[in-house]
């Protein structure tokens, strides 16, 4: 099973809609989770922190869930520009060498 | 609003040769990171610094990349001979203060250097 994994998509979305991705990981000594966008060539943004109980931030939605090891992202009410790749990252304090580890991420396309 | 800078933008650099990256981290941001990201790959992560020191190294940092923090502002990577598999994009991040797990992670814009 790979570290941390993500749907590659394309999410091809109408304008309005909402949409989920989810994120597995292997690790369970695990402990953050983020989700981050990277448009095209561009650097990697932060968009949430993903904490225990969910959280929330406007349209975005987080969710963990340690049980079954993944974690997610809703989007409601999607805009054009929420087209982006979504990138989940990883954190295990304890496995040395891979301690950050970023999902290949899931392309989404919002379309007009 | 405070952002990590790179520079420089774009680095073409002959096999063999040594290259600097530069960054200059968000400054009241204690952690500092290199990452790269082949071009249609995931961004792997290189390196974190913290305290003057390497905090963490993936088996991606070999003795051929090292990093310097050399004044209060500056965050560099080197990468002593390059290789055609080096060529990337390469993004420094910082985090701030807290708790050393916080990992919240702001990104400069990259330096995409290509090796011929």
């Amino acid at each position: 099973r790979k570290e941390v994994e993500q749907d590659p998509g394309p999410f091809n979305v109408p304008e309005g809609a909402t949409v989920a991705f989810n994120c597995t990981y292997s690790n369970s000594a695990s402990q953050s989770f983020f989700w981050y966008r990277q448009d095209c060539r561009k650097e990697p943004k932060l968009l949430m922190s993903v904490y225990s109980s969910g959280n929330e931030d406007g349209r975005f939605t987080a969710q963990l869930n340690r049980a079954s090891q993944y974690i997610s992202l809703l989007i409601r009410d999607s805009k054009l520009s929420d087209s982006a790749t979504y990138l989940c990252v990883v954190f295990t304090p304890m496995n040395r060498d891979d301690k950050i580890i970023f999902g290949k991420g899931t392309r989404l396309h919002i379309l007009p | 609003e405070p952002e990590v800078t790179q520079t420089p933008s774009h680095q073409v650099t002959q096999m063999g040769q040594e290259v600097i990256l530069r960054c200059v981290p968000i400054s009241n941001h204690l952690y500092f990171y290199w990452y790269r990201q082949i071009l249609g790959q995931k961004v792997e992560f290189l390196v974190s610094f913290y305290n003057n020191e390497i905090s963490e190294k993936s088996e991606i940092f070999d003795d051929q990349f090292s990093v310097e923090r050399p004044d209060g502002s500056n965050f560099t990577l080197k990468i002593r001979s390059t290789k055609l598999e080096d060529s990337a994009m390469y993004f420094c991040a910082s985090s701030p203060p807290g708790l050393a797990d916080s990992y919240e992670q702001y990104f400069g814009p990259g330096t995409r250097l290509t090796v011929t």
